[in-house]
């Protein structure tokens, strides 16, 4: 049962740096979406598919790209590091819209 | 636009009190979900319940305890007789149409349990 599986776990970066976050899921799962976490806030969203080939920005998207090639994968990558990009990063897979969203074990990025 | 308020940023208790974290939130849907998640210190998200709309009953679950009021915007947690291992962030969150069923989460309440 490996559910949504996020790598690496950790990563440092330089600023400028490119590199792309990995999520996968193995539930069959439609819905795909990432997420950031910063200190005393909420979970933000910044990119979200709803099926494979179908992806959309979401509240925060700046400096960031994704694809959907397949239903299991859904890459995060960081165009061009920024400390501001520092942060936890979350990939969360749904069945359908309105479902409980199953979380990978988070990602934390330090850019400096 | 949709938005969920959690005004309690930190609550702190001895262990046993009971304690009701506050979550408020905004929508134009008629259908829309409410969530809570528990973020203990290792990090990882942990669901705890969904309410859809329609279904305002009351939901007990052990020592959690959900009070759902469409009259007040609310979606309210409870933990009866707290315990140190309920320490953690817990967010609520809402998703609907008007967010593509994205979920829009709440800033959450760091829970400190003191023994």
């Amino acid at each position: 049962n490996a559910g949504v599986t996020q790598t690496p776990k950790f990563q440092v970066l330089k600023t400028g740096q490119s590199m792309t976050l990995q999520c996968a899921q193995d539930m069959n799962h439609e819905y795909m979406s990432w997420y950031r976490q910063d200190p005393g806030m909420g979970l933000r969203l910044i990119h979200y598919s709803v099926g494979a080939g179908i992806t959309d920005q979401g509240e925060v998207p700046n400096g960031y790209n994704v694809s959907r090639s397949t239903t299991e994968d859904f890459p995060l990558r960081l165009l061009s590091a920024a400390p501001s990009q520092t942060s936890v990063y979350f990939c969360a897979s749904s069945s359908l819209g309105g479902t409980e969203a199953f979380f990978g074990q988070g990602t934390r990025l330090t850019v400096v | 636009a949709q938005k969920v308020t959690q005004a309690q940023t930190e609550i702190s208790v001895v262990e046993k009190e009971d304690v009701t974290l506050d979550c408020v939130y905004e929508t134009r849907d008629t259908t829309y979900y409410l969530f809570w998640y528990k973020q203990p210190p290792s990090g990882e998200l942990v669901f705890l319940i969904r309410r859809n709309s329609f279904d305002e009953q009351n939901e007990i679950s052990g020592r959690y305890s959900w009070n759902f009021q469409k009259s007040t915007s609310s979606f309210n947690f409870t933990i009866t007789a707290s315990q140190v291992v309920d320490s953690a962030v817990y967010f609520c969150a809402l998703s609907g149409e008007d967010s593509n069923y994205q979920l829009i989460w709440g800033a959450g309440t760091k829970l400190i349990i003191k023994p």
